[in-house]
């Protein structure tokens, strides 16, 4: 069973430009969560999503960013017009079950690194 | 909002000796708490968690304590190894599923 898959690792993109990241869950999880790291610092929550659902974005900035789990297909987590504070490794999650049973963990995938120039 | 609190945010230990890491949490709802260690340019992975309705929990080497009252919970490591060195982080959330709120870390190193 593949972990969670994360793609591109890095990416580089100049201001102004956009950044599409992208997140395969592992296989029979239908929930996805996105978390931005700076560097030295821990994880902050941005946006958990079900299948073609946002569930909770209240950690992602409400201007440039936005984020989608279709149907089919890996979840995509987007920055519009990229500034050089959006540099900062992205990291999903993905979880097997619904919110409240056991053994729900969270598995993270490897992350993008962002760089913005 | 849950805030997560995380201390020290570096602790140095010889081989053998024990590492205990601290969190604190400010939201009495939550009620779900892993413990996640990173190594350099590597993802997060699940060493440990607990449950509120358990006030201790152990596997081998690694141990973790809840104290619900006072809103704090703690990691323990003993026997330590150089392999353990890596950033640790706590979290809490309302309960396993939801969104996870995490600490800063510690980053940890074990000396030969």
């Amino acid at each position: 069973n593949a972990g969670v898959m994360q793609n591109p690792r890095h990416l580089v993109r100049r201001r102004g430009q956009e950044a599409r990241l992208r997140c395969s869950p592992m296989k029979g999880h239908s929930h996805v969560y996105w978390y931005r790291q700076l560097p030295e610092e821990g994880l902050k929550f941005m946006v958990y999503l079900q299948k073609e659902n946002i569930i909770d974005e209240s950690g992602m900035p409400k201007e440039r960013f936005s984020a989608e789990f279709p149907k089919e297909g890996p979840s995509i987590l987007r920055i519009q017009q990229v500034v050089r504070g959006d540099s900062a490794a992205y990291f999903c999650a993905s979880s097997p079950l619904q919110p409240g049973s056991s053994y729900n963990e969270q598995f993270f995938g490897p992350g993008t690194r962002l760089t913005v120039l | 909002g849950e805030n997560v609190e995380q201390h020290p945010s570096t602790l140095s230990v010889q081989e053998g000796d024990s590492a205990v890491i601290k969190c604190t949490y400010s939201d009495s709802a939550s009620n779900y708490f892993p413990w996640y260690k990173q190594e350099l340019g590597k993802r997060p992975q699940l060493i440990i968690d607990i449950r509120s309705n358990v006030g201790e929990k152990k596997d081998q080497r690694i141990a973790v304590t809840l104290n619900k009252t006072a809103k704090h919970f703690s990691l323990h490591i003993t026997e330590t190894q150089p392999e353990d060195s890596a950033v640790y982080f706590c979290a809490a959330s309302p309960n396993s599923g939801y969104a996870l709120n995490f600490g800063k870390g510690t980053s940890l190193l074990v000396t030969p």
